[in-house]
């Protein structure tokens, strides 16, 4: 069965450094996105991406956040100075019907920012 | 009110129990409404999606109450491996397609 993937499971990083996540989506799929979920707490949307675009973001996906597509297949989430806050496990998604419909998570990536 | 709301739980059921939760949404204008379950410390894996006539596969029912703004789920003869935090997801909203996560219900299977 097709799944999302993502790189690394855990990232230690010390605060003020810049952190790249990556993720592989379901290959046929169009639609991405990245969400965030602080230890106990809900996951939160992040930003969505859609033709090599930004569809949509969150009040919290700002300027220090970005995403790429480098290629056909990865998709990043840069974070360019991280704060004590950013730590969270961070999942990448996927979905082939548009957005807002099924929603196919990767395991995520622990981020832990000393 | 918030958004997305659930009764966080936990729900302690023995084996072969049935077990309903509800969630409640605060925006009339969603379209469209799915059950997430969630283990610990594990991705949210998409158990179904709710249609407003419902929906049921297997054990599991899900139901869509416009009227009043909540949808549910229903899972009949608990085994253990259902166990898990179930995450009512809701989206879009207005002219968003933003999908809201709430906190998650968590169920204890025991034997």
């Amino acid at each position: 069965e097709p799944e999302v993937t993502q790189t690394p499971s855990h990232q230690v990083t010390q605060m003020g450094q810049e952190v790249i996540l990556r993720c592989v989506p379901i290959s046929n799929h169009l639609y991405f996105y990245w969400y965030r979920q602080i230890l106990g707490q809900k996951v939160e949307f992040l930003v969505s991406f859609y033709n090599n675009e930004i569809s949509e973001k969150s009040e919290i996906f700002d300027d220090q956040f970005s995403v790429e597509r480098p290629d056909g297949s990865n998709f990043t989430l840069k974070i360019r100075s991280t704060k004590l806050e950013d730590s969270a496990m961070y999942f990448c998604a996927s979905s082939n019907t548009g957005q807002g419909y099924e929603q196919y998570f990767g395991p995520g990536t622990r981020l832990t920012v000393t | 009110r918030k958004e997305v709301e659930q009764d966080p739980g936990p729900f302690n059921v023995p084996e072969g129990a049935t077990v309903a939760f509800n969630c409640t949404y605060s925006n009339s204008a969603s379209q469209s409404f799915f059950w997430y379950r969630q283990d610990c410390r594990k991705e949210p894996k998409l158990l179904m999606s709710v249609y407003s006539s419902g929906n049921e596969d297997g054990r599991f029912t899900a139901q869509l109450n416009r009227a009043s703004q909540y949808i549910s789920l229903l899972i009949r003869d608990s085994k253990l491996s259902d166990s898990a935090t179930y995450l009512c997801v809701v989206g879009p909203r207005g002219g968003s397609y933003i999908p809201t996560f709430g906190r998650g219900t968590s169920l204890i299977v025991h034997p």
